[in-house]
């Protein structure tokens, strides 16, 4: 079946604008988490839903990033006057309910924020 | 916090050389721990896993074994290829997120 997908794969803004980026879960998939990829960061959690609701935002870094997700299905994460500290792979993963330590990931958007 | 501490890379070697890549973590109780590997261009994969103490994990010629008493979790094949030139993650879960090591990059040339 189809995996976890993101788009845009690819994006490049100008440090002060918003960006908003998009993850569509593997159906059936009622977790969904956000990770930021970045050099001399590692792989950094962001935010976890369980359906629609954010049990966990702990790993957001700042309040320009926000995250929200309707329908229990769509994701998107916004980024409010991105700087140029932003720029990274943003990645989503999806698991089922039972089972939500076994993640599958997007293939990421990548973030240039110049 | 829990956290994974992970073999600096990068790590250079010869076709069916042996590969080890060292893992060890903190946490609070017994983890579930994770390899996870990203291809040149694609997306993280799940290699392998390992529940609970002494659990091996396999997949693809890899191997991983859960180690209580050392709080490690190291990753080996036999008998590397081309293809497995990666970069590898080692991961825990816990508190609802994988926490992750900084990765090691593997090169395997011919």
């Amino acid at each position: 079946g189809a995996g976890v997908s993101q788009s845009p794969s690819n994006k490049v803004t100008e440090k002060g604008k918003d960006v908003e980026l998009r993850c569509d879960p593997i159906s059936g998939h009622t977790a969904l988490y956000w990770y930021r990829q970045s050099l001399g960061q590692g792989l950094e959690f962001l935010i976890y839903f369980q359906g629609n609701s954010a049990p966990d935002k702990s790993g957001l870094p700042s309040d320009r990033f926000s995250a929200e997700r309707t329908g229990g299905s769509v994701s998107t994460l916004t980024i409010q006057r991105t700087q140029q500290e932003d720029s990274a792979v943003y990645l989503c993963a999806s698991s089922l309910p039972r089972t939500p330590e076994t993640q599958y990931f997007g293939p990421g958007t990548r973030l240039l924020v110049l | 916090g829990d956290s994974v501490t992970q073999m600096e890379g990068p790590v250079t070697l010869s076709e069916e050389a042996f590969l080890t890549i060292n893992c060890t973590y903190t946490a609070t109780g017994y983890p579930s721990l994770f390899w996870y590997v990203q291809y040149p261009g694609e997306g993280l994969q799940l290699l392998l896993k390992a529940t609970k103490a002494d659990d091996k994990g396999s997949n693809k010629g890899f191997e991983a074994t859960y180690r209580k008493e050392t709080t490690s979790f190291h990753l080996e094949k036999g008998s590397v290829q081309v293809s497995d030139s990666a970069v590898y993650f080692c991961a825990l879960w816990g508190d609802y997120k994988l926490s992750f090591g900084a990765g090691t990059t593997v090169t395997v040339r011919a």
